[in-house]
């Protein structure tokens, strides 16, 4: 059975910290893994990632993806409370993750 | 990429009423996508909404519950029947791109059953 899972559920840090969650995956015919950032209601694109040991940068967060080990993760450094969210990740067949809940307090 | 429009954004409505979601995607894309997140959960995928057959429901959802109409390549509606307490969710529309392969959600609906 297709499955993700997320680590940590839940994560609280202070603004300036670096944090990494993580993204594994047990997926048959994978092609790529989405990231989303999920504040409200909506879950908003972050990265997609399609090939192994290529890292994708937007501003202060980045992911890279470990095909051999069936793995993501998503660093996000020098943490502001606006990073507060719950972080997705989703295969292109559309396997949920159950998310990180993450809190960044000032 | 797609904008998707979703309305309502949020309804409070009675046990037994029946609520349609409409998502309007500002171009036209193959697959629609309906979800589910229960309080302190994940998206659970509801079903996938094709345009001109039924839609294809997960486990656990059936057509009567959920029934969705997908009448043409840009517009969807999924309608949660005979409502109970338990309806109570967030419920997200999302579309594909050309590649099948990145998503792009509506604004969801906060449904509160009473």
């Amino acid at each position: 059975e297709d499955k993700v899972v997320q680590s940590p559920l839940s994560l609280v840090v202070h603004e300036g910290d670096t944090v990494t969650l993580n993204c594994s995956y047990e997926v048959t015919n994978f092609r790529s893994l989405l990231w989303y950032k999920q504040e409200k209601k909506a879950p908003t694109f972050l990265f997609m990632l399609t090939s192994s040991g290529i890292e994708k940068k937007s501003g202060r967060l980045s992911s890279i993806l470990d095909k051999k080990e069936l793995s993501s993760i998503l660093n996000i450094t020098a943490t502001q409370t606006g990073d507060s969210a719950i972080y997705l990740c989703i295969t292109d067949k559309l396997i949920f993750g159950t998310g990180t809940r993450l809190q960044v307090f000032p | 990429s797609a904008v998707i429009s979703q309305k309502p954004s949020r309804d409070i409505c009675q046990r037994g009423t029946s609520l349609t979601i409409q998502c309007q995607v500002d171009s036209q894309v193959t697959m629609m996508f309906w979800y589910r997140q229960q309080p302190g959960q994940s998206l659970t995928l509801i079903a996938t909404a094709n345009q001109g057959s039924e839609a294809t429901y997960e486990s656990g959802f059936v057509i009567d519950k959920f029934p969705i109409s997908r009448p043409n390549l840009t517009f969807s509606t999924l309608t949660v029947s005979n409502m109970s307490p338990e309806d109570s969710s967030i419920y997200l529309c999302s579309a594909a791109d050309a590649t099948n392969e990145k998503l792009f959600f509506g604004s969801g609906t906060q449904l509160s059953v009473l």
